[in-house]
Parts: C-alpha cells; sequence; structure tokens
C-alpha cells in the first residue's frame, strides 16, 4: 500500500475489556515495529517482528500484551483485561531490513481505557 | 526507558527564525535520526546522520553530531508556521537487530 495502515483510529474500552490493534505495514517491509506513545511523550518501544519471527518482545509490559503477525505481513497487538494505565496511542511502524533503516509510521490508534 | 533527551522541552519563535533543537543520548550508535510529529498524527522521518559523519544537510534542515559528546542539533532554518510540531531524535545501536529508541521530543510552535 502506499503507507502503513492503523485500525481503528480511536478505541474506547471499559476497564477489563480486551482490545486488538490492527497494523498494515508498507507492502515489502520486512520489519515491523509497535511502540506506545503515552501523551506528551516520545515513542516506546514495545516489540519488534522481521518476517513473521517475533525477534524481540522486551518492551511488552506485562503478559496481558501479546502481539503476532502470522504471514509476515499484517500484525496485530492484543490487550487483554485493559487497564487505565493502557491509555495511550499505539504506532505502528515498518522498515526495509538492515541497519540505517528509516521508519514509516502510521497514524496510530489512540486507546482510552475508563 | 528512553535514550535521547531533548532540550529545550518546548520552543516558540517567530516565523523567520531559525530553531535549534538538541539531543544527547547514552549508549554508543550506528546512526542517529530525527522524526517529525504533527499533532494527532505519526512520526516522520526528516534526516539520517551516521556515527562517522559530523554534519548533514536536507533543504532547510542541518543536522550535527558530537559522538565525543553523546549529542546531536537540528537546525530548522527560516522556519515557517507549518514547521509547527514535534521533534524527537531516536538512536540505533551498532548490533542492528536493536529497535530505534526515541527521546522525549522538542514542541516546537512558530507563530506567523
Amino acid at each position: 500500500g502506499a503507507g502503513v495502515s492503523q485500525s481503528p483510529r480511536y478505541k474506547v474500552a471499559k476497564r477489563g475489556q480486551d482490545v486488538a490493534l490492527r497494523c498494515d505495514p508498507i507492502s515489502g517491509h520486512v520489519s515491523l515495529f509497535w511502540y506506545q506513545q503515552a501523551l506528551g511523550q516520545g515513542p516506546e518501544f514495545l516489540t519488534y517482528f522481521q518476517n513473521e519471527a517475533q525477534l524481540d518482545k522486551s518492551g511488552l509490559p506485562s503478559d496481558r500484551f501479546f502481539a503476532e503477525r502470522p504471514e509476515g505481513s499484517v500484525s496485530t497487538l492484543k490487550i487483554q483485561r485493559t487497564q487505565q494505565e493502557d491509555s495511550a496511542v499505539y504506532l505502528c511502524a515498518s522498515s526495509q531490513q538492515g541497519q540505517g533503516r528509516k521508519l514509516f509510521f502510521g497514524s496510530g490508534t489512540q486507546l482510552s481505557v475508563l | 526507558s528512553q535514550q535521547g533527551e531533548e532540550d529545550p522541552q518546548a520552543l516558540s519563535i517567530q516565523e523567520g527564525e531559525n530553531a535549534t533543537m538538541n539531543c544527547s543520548y547514552k549508549t554508543s550508535i550506528n546512526n542517529l535520526q530525527w522524526y517529525r510529529q504533527n499533532s494527532g498524527r505519526g512520526l516522520v522521518h526528516l534526516i539520517l546522520i551516521r556515527s562517522n559523519e559530523r554534519e548533514k544537510h536536507s533543504g532547510r534542515l542541518r543536522v550535527t553530531l558530537d559522538t565525543s559528546k553523546k549529542s546531536s542539533s537540528l537546525l530548522i532554518t527560516a522556519s515557517r508556521a507549518a514547521d509547527t510540531a514535534s521533534y524527537f531524535c531516536a538512536t540505533e545501536a551498532y548490533s542492528g537487530n536493536t529497535p530505534l529508541v526515541f527521546g522525549k521530543g522538542t514542541r516546537l510552535s512558530v507563530i506567523a
């Protein structure tokens, strides 16, 4: 596609509800990243895929967070039993492989947990 | 955790003036990148400078890198109201499979 696409754009969840956030990267991009951005802060790394392999999930804040990219293209970030502290913008980015890569970001999903 | 620390946190200037933002980081890097984020949008890549480079230009942007001081600066010349955004530095470590680590950003307001 023309760019990285994320859906939904906005999500309001009740505390305890499960949510699923979708990312459609740029076609042919091998690497896919999820970041969490709190209001007024920079993006914080969550997890990274190279093709379908999840190479780094060190940034996931708890075992309630789970990400997958089963066919090496679309990725889903799932948050179980959402808490108020999960409220943030979740950004997805993709890039070509290799060092010196620049990231192409989607517009993000703004999650509000009430 | 965030490696980069941008300075200042917020900057307000008049249209036509130059804007300078600084970034400090903690560990050795392969390259440093600057991104821009308009309110409610994703980040957009501006410029990348490698660890063996000291200065790079792209249009009205000038980036410097001092690896001995672990710092970088972004200069926007002849600013425009459309430059109003948040600017983030991001560092990539040497190992290659590590993610970009972003700073907290500088919020730039350019007043027409």
